[in-house]
C-alpha cells in the first residue's frame, strides 16, 4: 500500500530564516505531488504540483519554491520566510484524479 | 474561472441524526468530484467519489449525490457520530489539480 510522509510535523521559526519541509511517497512510483498551504480556519490553498521529476509547476507566486529531486521526492523551501507564510503545510499524492495526503506541517514564523 | 463552494459555513447535529453537507460548482465541463474529511490538526482524508456519468455513489454510512442540471454535490451521513464531527471539503478535479471548496464544519453533539 502507498503511504505518505512529511517532516518535520511541527516548526517554529524566525522571520529571515530559512525553510526546508520535506515530503516522500512510499509505494508508488510516477506519483502527481502537490504542496498546499492552509491558514488556520480556512480552506486549502495549492502552491506547487508536480508531474515527474524536475517537473514544477507554481500556482501561487510567493517567496517560496518547490523542487522534485527524486520521483517520490518533494520539498518546499524558502530562503527567507514572512509571518504570513505561518500555516499549516501538507503534501499529497496522486496517481492521477483523486489525491491522499500526508499528516502536514504546522508552521509558525514568529 | 470554475469554483466550487459550500452553502454553509457549519452544520450542527445530534448524534443518530442524519446530515447533508451541499456543494455548488460553476464549471459545467467538471467530471470529477471527491469529498474529504479533515480532523483538526491532520491532513484531509479521502471519503468518497464521484464521476459525472453517476448521479448516486454509496459508501459506508455516507452517500454523495450529483446534480448535473444545477450543478450541485452534495455528501449524505447517515446515523451521524461524534466521530464525524469534522471539516468536510468538496473538490473538483481537472487534468492534474484539485480546487477545493471552503469547507464545512460539521458537529456532532451526543
Amino acid at each position: 500500500s502507498q503511504t505518505i510522509h512529511q517532516w518535520p510535523a511541527t516548526l517554529v521559526q524566525p522571520v529571515g530564516s530559512p525553510l526546508s519541509l520535506e515530503c516522500t511517497v512510499e509505494g508508488t512510483s510516477n506519483p502527481n505531488l502537490y504542496w498546499y498551504r492552509q491558514a488556520a480556519g480556512r480552506g486549502l490553498q495549492l502552491l506547487f504540483y508536480s508531474v515527474g521529476i524536475g517537473q514544477i509547476s507554481s500556482e501561487v507566486p510567493q517567496n517560496l519554491s518547490a523542487s522534485r529531486p527524486q520521483d517520490r521526492q518533494f520539498i518546499l523551501s524558502s530562503k527567507k520566510l514572512l509571518l504570513s507564510d505561518s500555516g499549516f503545510y501538507l503534501c499529497a499524492w496522486s496517481p492521477g484524479g483523486e489525491q491522499y495526503f500526508g499528516p502536514g506541517t504546522r508552521l509558525t514564523v514568529t | 474561472g470554475e469554483s466550487v463552494g459550500l452553502h454553509l459555513p457549519t452544520l450542527s447535529v445530534q448524534e443518530g441524526d442524519n446530515s447533508i453537507i451541499n456543494c455548488a460548482y460553476s464549471n459545467s465541463a467538471s467530471d470529477y468530484f471527491i469529498w474529504y474529511k479533515q480532523e483538526s490538526g491532520k491532513g484531509p482524508q479521502f471519503i468518497i467519489d464521484i464521476r459525472s456519468n453517476m448521479d448516486k455513489r454509496q459508501g459506508q454510512r455516507v452517500t454523495v449525490l450529483l446534480n448535473k442540471t444545477v450543478k450541485h454535490l452534495s455528501l449524505q451521513i447517515a446515523a451521524t457520530q461524534p466521530g464525524d464531527s469534522a471539516v468536510y471539503f468538496c473538490a473538483h478535479t481537472g487534468y492534474s489539480t484539485l480546487t477545493f471548496g471552503k469547507g464545512t464544519m460539521l458537529l456532532v453533539s451526543p
